[in-house]
Parts: C-alpha cells; structure tokens; sequence
C-alpha cells in the first residue's frame, strides 16, 4: 500500500471552477508539502504545513492531522493552473511522495 | 530573487559510464537533497546533506550513488556505473532550515538518458 494516496489522479475542470484535490496519508509525520509540477517538469513548492490551513492568492491548503488528510483547494481556476500537484510528507529527514494529480483547467 | 540551478540539462550517456550531476543551491541554504523523477513515475527522495555529511538516504541511494560538496557553491550527485534504470528526472533542492523541511527550492532537473 502506498504511504501518500491522493485523488483524483485526474481531474479536468473548467474555467472558474473550484478545484479540490486530496492527499492522504498512513504515517506519522511531522509536515506535509504541496508541490506543484509543470508541463516543463520544473518543481515549485506551494505549501509546507504541519498544522490547520494555509492560503496563498486563490490557493489554500488544509492538514488534519488526526485523520491523516489534507487538501489542496484552488478557487477560481485557470488554465495556467494546469499541472501536475504533487502531495509530499515529511518523516523526519526524509519525503515520501504522492503520485500526484494531474489537473487540465479548460478555458 | 534566489533560485538552484542545475546543470547539464540534459545528459546522455552509456550504461557503465560514471556521471555527475551538478546543483548549486541557493547561496544561504544548508541543506540540500536529490530526488529523482523516472519518467511517468511519482518523485522519489535519494539523499539529504547536511554539515557536508549524508544526514538521510533512501533504499534507492545504494553504492552506487554518492554525494559532496567539493567547494562553497556546488553540490553534486555521482553515479559511478550508470544502469538503464537511472534513466530519470533529477532535482537538487535546498533549504535554509530543516525543521519540518521549511521551504524547499527546486531546481529545474536534470535529465538523464542512459542508453
């Protein structure tokens, strides 16, 4: 069984639309990162989170704990958001990787 | 603003050969890692690297990997005899702080074809 699940694995919306992705996750850890992954390749990291909710522009980003879960939510999408989001946790000194999902915003 | 970079971009070369992949991190950051990316697979950790040791590796960082930091600015990633199978993305990253892993920056990979 796989450490990090997340869902979808894909996910096509439409412009404007809300997006929520999941992330969960069977160890213990001490942070969890939302990276996001584009076209290119390149990485980007959106949040780190050990704790409650995070917001950055149309981004936010919340972590239970005790149920092992966090979303990524992205209001009002845009094409530009098209990507790959990639849930990552932190066990000490190292990162266990989710499989990501892989988001299409048609205009 | 600050960024890691790394270079080749791009690098083929032949099972057997030995290769080095070059990562300069950003110039305040202590702690750096390798991850590796096969292609249409999840990213996996290799390595972080603290205080110029190996602070962590993963099973997939065997003997055939190993890590320096030869002077002030560049962290590298040697592969001794190169497989098929280390046919992969790979991205330095660093940090300024360990803590909870606090912010990493990414470089933009280094693609590595063995044939």
């Amino acid at each position: 069984k796989n450490e990090v699940e997340q869902s979808p694995q894909n996910l096509t919306a439409q412009e404007g639309e809300f997006i929520t992705i999941n992330c969960s996750y069977s160890v213990g850890i001490s942070a969890l990162h939302w990276l996001q992954q584009h076209p290119g390749g390149g990485i980007v990291s959106l949040f780190m989170l050990s704790s409650g909710k995070k917001k950055h522009g149309r981004l936010i980003a919340t972590i239970n704990i005790q149920e092992k879960h966090s979303s990524l939510h992205i209001t009002a999408s845009h094409p530009r958001d098209s990507a790959v989001y990639i849930c990552a946790v932190i066990k000490l000194n190292d990162m266990r990787f989710g499989a990501g999902t892989r988001l299409t915003v048609k205009p | 603003e600050p960024e890691v970079t790394q270079t080749p971009s791009h690098q083929v070369t032949q099972m057997g050969q030995e290769v080095i992949l070059r990562c300069v991190p950003i110039s305040n950051h202590l702690y750096f890692y390798w991850y590796r990316q096969i292609l249409g697979q999840k990213v996996e950790f290799l390595v972080s690297f603290y205080n110029n040791e190996i602070s962590e590796k993963s099973e997939i960082f065997d003997d055939q990997f190993s890590v320096e930091r030869p002077d002030g600015s560049n962290f590298t990633l040697k592969i001794r005899s190169t497989k098929l199978e280390d046919s992969a993305m790979y991205f330095c990253a660093s940090t300024d702080s360990v803590f909870n892993f606090y912010e990493q920056y990414f470089g933009p990979g280094t693609r590595l074809t063995v044939t």
